[in-house]
């Protein structure tokens, strides 16, 4: 069965770094384009990067363009968030969801698989 | 940026009542490319409703989605208690993909 297993999150100082990891199993890695989606304590959901199933395109949302990076490790079955310059606002639970559809050259997808979450909290 | 409003913010309904949903975008989606979660607390999203009205594999037909253009509705036709929980909209026909602020189904 698909699994999406997120980690990497934690407690950390405004403008530092962190690195998130959502390690896949269950289906064909290669074949699928994977997002990010965060949730802010309480708060509804936001859409925040797209990799393609190659790697060959990524998209941002304009909250976190030219300080996050998505990434992904087909030989690993493994999709990450480097996240830089973190904010008080960037503090959320951060789902990694696969796209509904194999091989898309969309900019987005309905998300049937997300994982567990891994919340990060940015505190002084 | 396509904007999604969802009314009612909170919806208090009994078990065995209809329930229904609203979602209004900003600008017409394309495709009807709309899509309805369900969330209950601590979990992830579960994906009900994609392309505005079809279901997702394994979710009951008391769920049932429509519209197009700028104005979609998420249908549940009689509420058992596993349905009371937060319900989102998202689009994803248009760069970035946004979604609703969420419509909370709880027990009256």
């Amino acid at each position: 069965q698909v699994q999406l297993v997120e980690s990497g999150g934690g407690v950390v100082q405004p403008g530092r770094s962190l690195r998130l990891s959502c390690a896949a199993s269950g289906f064909t890695f290669s074949s699928y384009g994977m997002h990010w989606v965060r949730q802010a304590p309480g708060k509804g959901l936001e859409w925040v990067a797209v990799i393609w199933y190659d790697g060959s395109n990524k998209y941002y949302a304009d909250s976190v363009k030219g300080r996050f990076t998505i990434s992904r490790d087909n030989s690993k079955n493994t999709l990450y968030l480097q996240m830089n310059s973190l904010r008080a606002e960037d503090t959320a639970v951060y789902y990694c969801a696969r796209d509904l559809w194999e091989l898309s050259r969309e900019y987005s997808s309905p998300f049937y698989y997300w994982g567990q979450g891994t919340l990060v909290t940015v505190s002084s | 940026e396509i904007v999604l409003t969802q009314s009612p913010g909170t919806l208090s309904l009994s078990p065995g009542e209809r329930a229904t949903l609203s979602c209004r975008a900003s600008q017409s989606v394309s495709s009807s490319y709309l899509a309805w979660y369900q969330q209950k607390p601590g979990q992830a999203p579960r994906l009900l409703i994609y392309g505005a009205s079809s279901r997702a594999t394994g979710i009951p037909d008391r769920f049932s989605g429509s519209g197009s253009g700028t104005d979609f509705t998420l249908t549940i036709s009689r509420l058992e208690p596993e349905d009371f929980a937060v319900y989102y909209c998202q689009q994803y026909g248009s760069s970035p993909s946004t979604f609703g602020p969420g419509t909370k189904v709880d027990i009256k």
